[in-house]
């Protein structure tokens, strides 16, 4: 069975520093990997995805993540942050049968940015 | 309307009650999703279908009956809840096929068991 670890479950950062969020997961097999972001009162929205090719992937608002299999990890960050990146983030592992469809979450870090 | 729409977005039912959550997608997709967020537990797959046919139960309780009637709509019937089962109800849909990986996620039904 996958499962996904966030490792920090909130993170304080001040406005225009960079920003780092941690994600490990566990799997046998090889998956396929998410950042979602959610706001508060909205769903999620996707960030980015890690499908296969280059590990370094770029996603919205400049966020990126970078892939690292002997580390099982999808950390995912940003280099300078704005007050509108407040919000919850989720990471997400799926295996690669079936398109994705069986996603497993951590259990979210919510970043807050102070000015 | 545009993306994945759910009404309620927020609803109080007592144990005894019987109520539905609705979801719709505009998007054209195949295949639609139920998770549950509750506080302090990570977001939880509930239930998925692809071309109206349920796929997986997560080991859902019987108290929750999803309905989907089309690929466009998607329900889940409650009934005799527990107070335990207040939550976020999210609905996603999401194309399945080769390439296309992405949920698109509603913005849930907030749900209340007195």
């Amino acid at each position: 069975a996958q499962s996904v670890t966030q490792l920090d479950s909130q993170v304080p950062v001040f406005e225009e520093a960079p920003v780092e969020l941690r994600c490990n997961y566990s799997s046998s097999v090889s998956v396929y990997l998410f950042w979602y972001v959610q706001y508060p009162n909205q769903g999620l929205q996707l960030l980015l995805k890690y499908l296969s090719g280059s590990t370094l992937v770029k996603g919205i608002n400049g966020f990126e993540a970078e892939f690292n299999k002997s580390q099982t990890s999808f950390h995912l960050r940003k280099p300078s942050v704005h007050i509108s990146d407040t919000a919850e983030y989720f990471c997400a592992v799926s295996d690669r049968e079936g398109g994705a469809q069986k996603l497993v979450f951590g259990q979210g870090t919510r970043l807050t940015i102070n000015p | 309307e545009t993306g994945v729409t759910q009404t309620p977005r927020h609803l109080v039912m007592g144990m005894t009650n019987k109520k539905s959550l609705k979801c719709e997608q505009h998007l054209g997709h195949n295949a639609m999703y139920w998770y549950k967020q509750s506080a302090k537990k990570p977001l939880e797959l509930m239930f998925v279908y692809n071309f109206k046919e349920q796929t997986e139960n997560n080991s859902v309780p019987s108290r929750f009956s999803p309905e989907c009637p089309n690929s466009s709509h998607l329900f889940l019937h409650l009934h005799t809840l527990q107070p335990e089962d207040s939550a976020l109800y999210l609905c996603a849909s999401s194309q399945v096929r080769q390439g296309i990986y992405e949920q698109y996620f509603g913005p849930g039904t907030r749900l209340t068991v007195t």
